[in-house]
């Protein structure tokens, strides 16, 4: 979905690195998620966030931080990037006027070596 | 924790309909069906979601049974892009589960 856009699509790094994924919408909501997906296990939350002064952890958020920059921005950071971190991450929208129908970003394939 | 069940695979001839049944036996009054797809890796995408009435869409319709234990997602007129993963989630996006539980889906093959 073009309106929820990832930076970078594709980033390899190695152990130890601090790296931030961006993630950007031009859909106007106001909440916000962060997830990962490995294979076989399906998406699992990371961080997520209903308004711009709302920071919430989700269920593996160890690891990794969050900024919310505005309500259209919304950025990942792994502090110190470890190969378990290796995975597909997703950045996703909502809208309570929407029925919080979440809309994906394309992804981000990360590659800690 | 998984609230649905759903088949791991089916397939369907190009321009017929892809019909693909999922069990929610125990979906609550106010939870919704949701179902999106997954192309190859790409971001998970939306297609419809419901309630208790049938709805339908330009992609698709939802046909919820009168309990509510089951649905069937129908794509009228199945094309080769059609090819996906489909997961079909109970989602009750009015409380604090504000976290869609991706199953295994059911791997729809779309076939010339």
């Amino acid at each position: 979905d073009a309106d929820v856009t990832q930076t970078p699509r594709n980033r390899i790094t190695k152990t130890g690195k601090r790296i931030m994924l961006e993630c950007s919408q031009t859909k106007g909501h106001d909440r916000m998620y962060w997830y990962r997906q490995d294979p076989g296990l399906g998406l699992r939350l990371i961080y997520y966030s209903f308004d711009v002064k709302d920071i919430n952890k989700g269920e593996i958020s160890d690891g990794y931080s969050v900024s919310r920059q505005a309500q259209a921005k919304f950025s990942l950071s792994l502090e110190s990037a470890i190969p378990n971190q290796t995975a597909l991450y997703f950045c996703a929208t909502s809208d309570v006027a929407d029925k919080e129908t979440q809309y994906f970003g394309p992804g981000t394939r990360l590659l800690v070596l | 924790d998984a609230k649905t069940t759903q088949p791991p695979s089916m397939d369907c001839a190009e321009g017929r309909a892809a019909n693909l049944p999922c069990n929610h036996s125990t979906i609550s009054g106010n939870e919704y069906v949701y179902w999106y797809r997954q192309i190859h890796s790409q971001g998970p995408q939306y297609i419809i979601h419901g309630l208790k009435n049938n709805e339908t869409n330009e992609m698709a319709s939802l046909i919820i049974t009168e309990d509510r234990k089951s649905s069937t997602l129908i794509l009228p007129h199945a094309t080769l892009r059609d090819t996906a993963v489909y997961y079909c989630i109970v989602y009750n996006s009015g409380g604090s589960n504000y976290k869609l539980t991706f199953g295994k889906g059911t791997l729809l093959t779309v076939n010339p």
